[in-house]
């Protein structure tokens, strides 16, 4: 059982694509996460947004752009990316008041780039 | 930095078999640690948590003790289940201006056969 949802689940697109992923957390948090799933690589953080704020950006490329519009929603925009950038892109929620918080996972979008 | 080392896997065992899974952590201060699971076609759970030195963490016959002086938490299960089959993580997270970040292990693959 979660209570973050990720849409879509799959996802395939070429490099010249602009997509976005959708994250939806239905557990009144405060912080939302990114992170990039390889293979036979560890997670990634990617980017922190706590109280709409971004407070990390774990130097990213700049062809993703993350958006949280509210403390219940977060997007991940995609555009001109590489093969490289194929992987499961995972978002988190918490509550945003300490750092021993469990963090809760959405089940994943699979990106596929062409 | 912030690093965590896990045993390589895959770990392949039978039902009913011992298991353990290897977690070295290197961080500054006192950090949190983590043990998440993820099942095929899944996001990440968490399975438990120990938040300071000694603690011992429990959920679902799985335990892990925060040892400061050997800086590991070792994941245990005495009799494991098909079940159980899944990617197992150690994570931590250090507060502090790593607010939010979870810093993950690579990951150890278990595979239970009946």
């Amino acid at each position: 059982e979660t209570g973050v949802t990720q849409t879509p689940r799959h996802l395939v697109m070429g490099m010249t694509n602009k997509k976005s992923l959708k994250c939806e957390q239905h557990l009144g948090h405060n912080a939302m996460y990114w992170y990039k799933q390889s293979a036979k690589k560890p997670l990634e953080l990617m980017f922190v947004y706590n109280f709409k704020e971004q407070t990390e950006n774990n130097s990213v490329p700049s062809r993703f752009s993350p958006e949280c519009p509210n403390s219940s929603h977060l997007f991940l925009h995609l555009h001109t990316l590489q093969p490289e950038d194929s992987a499961l892109y995972l978002c988190a929620s918490s509550q945003g008041e300490d750092f021993q918080e469990t963090q809760y996972f959405g089940p994943g979008t699979r990106l596929l780039v062409l | 930095g912030d690093s965590v080392t896990q045993m390589e896997g895959p770990v392949t065992l039978s039902e009913e078999a011992f298991l353990t899974i290897n977690c070295t952590y290197t961080a500054t201060g006192y950090p949190s640690l983590f043990w998440y699971v993820q099942y095929p076609g899944e996001g990440l759970q968490l399975l438990l948590k120990a938040t300071k030195a000694d603690d011992k963490g429990s959920n679902k016959g799985f335990e892990a003790t925060y040892r400061k002086e050997t800086t590991s938490f070792h994941l245990e299960k005495g009799s494991v289940q098909v079940s159980d089959s899944a990617v197992y993580f150690c994570a931590l997270s250090a507060g502090g201006t790593s607010y939010g970040k979870l810093t993950f292990g690579q990951g150890t693959i278990l595979t239970v056969h009946p």
